[in-house]
């Protein structure tokens, strides 16, 4: 129980574009859905919180109008990088709390790899 | 501001040997210290929660240990195997349960 997918899991594009990943938990309802950058060698930094029918929340530093979370139903977040840059290169990784099961446990999903041109 | 800190960055190691790898961080206020499993270009894994009033949890081989007070953790491996090679991370919720703080992990490396 409590698996959380990502889709794609690596993505290559172009500068300027942009590009779109999906968290998906597959066996419960996230209410909360968390998004975090990994670049290389670096530990994982939370970029914002995902609240289903509401806006995120973005931690400090991180540009809310570059990187759109859409948190529509109570199974899917997804984050968009918009007008991608070289140096937003990184690995995403997302997790879910399962409020069914505990409050504290996150569940991460496998990671998204982006390299961008 | 917590901050999470990770000893040794790397490590590398003979099959078979007893491993401690370390995690201090510096706000002893946690509701909880958690130890995860990072395997190359993967996600995590979820291998220990301790809870702020535990002073261990065992899984296995692996034993996590917490003292509080002085702000650490370690994290014990019995009986290394190759299999056991991959970076572990430790995190601390800060700011109620939403926000994780992660050290910059340990990369073991178990050989044969």
């Amino acid at each position: 129980g409590a698996v959380v997918s990502q889709h794609p899991s690596w993505v290559i594009c172009k500068s300027g574009t942009s590009v779109k990943i999906e968290c998906r938990s597959l066996d419960f309802q996230a209410t909360t859905m968390f998004w975090y950058r990994q670049f290389p060698k670096q530990s994982l930094m939370l970029m914002a919180t995902s609240n289903e029918g509401s806006k995120a929340t973005y931690e400090q530093g991180v540009e809310k109008d570059k990187f759109l979370i859409n948190h529509a139903s109570l199974t899917l977040s997804t984050l968009t990088v918009t007008s991608a840059h070289p140096e937003d290169s990184s690995f995403y990784i997302c997790s879910a709390r399962d409020p069914g099961r505990d409050q504290e446990t996150q569940y991460f999903g496998p990671g998204t790899r982006l390299l961008v041109l | 501001k917590q901050e999470v800190t990770q000893i040794p960055a790397a490590l590398s190691v003979p099959e078979g040997e007893n491993l401690v790898l370390n995690c201090s961080f510096t706000d002893s206020a946690i509701y909880n210290l958690q130890w995860f499993r990072q395997d190359p270009g993967k996600g995590l894994t979820s291998l220990l929660l301790i809870q702020s009033s535990q002073r261990e949890q065992t899984s296995g081989r692996l034993n996590a240990s917490l003292d509080k007070s002085s702000g650490r953790s370690t994290l014990y491996i019995a009986a290394s195997q190759p299999g056991d090679s991959a970076t572990y991370l430790c995190a601390v919720p800060s700011g109620g349960y939403n926000k994780l703080i992660f050290g910059a992990g340990t990369r073991l490396a178990v050989h044969p």
